[in-house]
């Protein structure tokens, strides 16, 4: 079946340092990639939607210079958490998308940890 | 507004008794999707059963159903013969069309299911 590789699935980073995020589809063409974050036992947060070739949408509160996402290609998007602060700290979960495919893949994701 | 809403944070069942997990949705659409994930401590989001809105029969996936009555905008996720390995996080969510979004899953707080021995 479809997969979605996600990496890393763990990261440490220093404040102020920038951490990316990558989301790989493995055996289809993801043309939407959706991303969420969570903190511990609350739900999923969607942050953001991507198209491959186009701006991603930032859902509201979610600034776009601290969050960047990049989806140049069908089988890769990236999410770069820019000048981490603490407050960051989460976990970031990718969710791919095919054309004409109501179906969805969730990467495994990253827990982020900014000290 | 909460579009999704489980109201129960957390359940209890012993093993090989029949669990409901309780789903509501809100919506103006006549065409959406409900979806139930399980989440276990490592993180991963694994899908457990779809029901589409104009599907007249309800959802069945091995030890999962879906209790759909449309009416009610209720989705309840029904684990038979729970196993230890059912003790998770169980998420339910919502694909409908959004001009910002387009398809995204909007999820519910979740449930927490612990089943013991």
């Amino acid at each position: 079946g479809a997969v979605v590789s996600q990496h890393p699935s763990r990261v440490i980073c220093k404040s102020g340092t920038s951490v990316k995020i990558e989301c790989r589809s493995l055996d289809f063409q993801a043309t939407t990639m959706f991303w969420y974050r969570q903190f511990p036992k609350k739900s999923l947060m969607l942050m953001a939607t991507s198209n491959e070739g186009s701006k991603a949408t930032y859902e509201q509160g979610v600034e776009k210079d601290k969050f960047l996402i990049n989806h140049a290609s069908l089988t890769l998007s990236t999410l770069t958490v820019t000048s981490a602060h603490p407050e960051d700290s989460s976990f970031y979960i990718c969710s791919g998308q095919g054309a004409n495919n109501y179906g969805y893949t969730f990467g495994s994701g990253t827990r982020l940890t900014v000290v | 507004a909460q579009k999704i809403t489980q109201t129960q944070p957390g359940m209890f069942v012993q093993e090989k008794e029949a669990v409901t997990l309780d789903c509501t949705y809100d919506t103006s659409d006549q065409s959406y999707g409900l979806f139930w994930y399980k989440q276990p401590s490592s993180g991963e989001m694994i899908f457990l059963i779809y029901q589409g809105s104009y599907d007249e029969q309800n959802a069945t996936e091995g030890r999962y159903s879906l209790n759909f009555q449309k009416a009610r905008k209720s989705a309840n996720l029904v684990i038979s013969a729970s196993q230890l390995g059912d003790s998770a996080m169980y998420f339910c969510a919502m694909r409908e069309p959004d001009s910002n979004s387009g398809y995204a899953l909007n999820f519910g707080k979740g449930t927490s299911l612990l089943v013991t021995p």
